[in-house]
């Protein structure tokens, strides 16, 4: 049981390249995220969802985009990567809420992402 | 709107001092709190949680209390040790899908 993965672990890109990471979980987990962490900012949501086929933006989506096309993967695209996405990106999964109490996230290990 | 604050650090301490590190929140309804713990190059790990009023979240012997009634959940640790250093992030979950609310996270160093 692998948890959650993510590709890759490092990468470097040159202001206006895209690409795209990927997360993947063996949990058969229904909900996803993707966050980005800056120093001094925690941890800050950019993306969700709820299941396959669907997602939702959350408190900072502009510059990315996200794709839910199977259950265990979610992925997150930079089509025209920027300076200020300079960042490490976590994703996480979590299950179903039991009777309206909302569980913990299960986190992938990081990708450190320089934007040049 | 809805926010976590914590003590950011760094804290440095001695090996086998008593620990705490202060979290409030400000959320509607009844949230569930969490911690979580980073290591250096690492992702996040839940250390410990709490899901409703006065419960108490307990792991590797860190311990928090879910109150309410001041909106806290401060993390405690007797007797911390050296490879307790890390980043410890408080957190919620606000009563949608829509992920974590976090606090900006606290450096914490144990001097031998």
């Amino acid at each position: 049981n692998a948890g959650v993965t993510q590709t890759p672990k490092f990468r470097v890109l040159k202001t206006g390249q895209s690409m795209t990471l990927l997360c993947a979980q063996d949990m058969n987990h229904e909900y996803m995220y993707w966050y980005r962490q800056d120093p001094g900012m925690g941890l800050r949501l950019i993306h969700y969802s709820v299941g396959e086929g669907t997602t939702a933006k959350g408190e900072v989506p502009d510059g990315y985009n996200v794709s839910r096309l199977k259950k265990q993967n979610f992925l997150l695209g930079l089509e025209s990567a920027a300076p200020s996405q300079t960042s490490v990106y976590f994703c996480a999964s979590s299950y179903l809420p039991d009777s309206g109490v909302y569980n913990e996230q299960f986190f992938g290990p990081g990708t450190r992402l320089t934007v040049l | 709107g809805d926010s976590v604050t914590q003590m950011e650090g760094p804290v440095t301490l001695s090996e086998e001092a008593f620990l705490t590190i202060n979290c409030t929140y400000t959320a509607t309804g009844y949230p569930s709190l969490f911690w979580y713990v980073q290591y250096p190059g690492e992702g996040l790990q839940l250390l410990l949680k709490a899901t409703k009023a006065d419960d108490k979240g307990s792991n590797k012997g860190f311990e928090a209390t879910y109150r309410k009634e001041t909106t806290s959940f401060h993390l405690e640790k007797g007797s911390v040790q050296v490879s307790d250093s890390a980043v410890y992030f408080c957190a919620f979950s606000g009563g949608g899908a829509d992920g974590l609310t976090f606090g900006k996270g606290t450096h914490l160093i144990i001097q031998p």
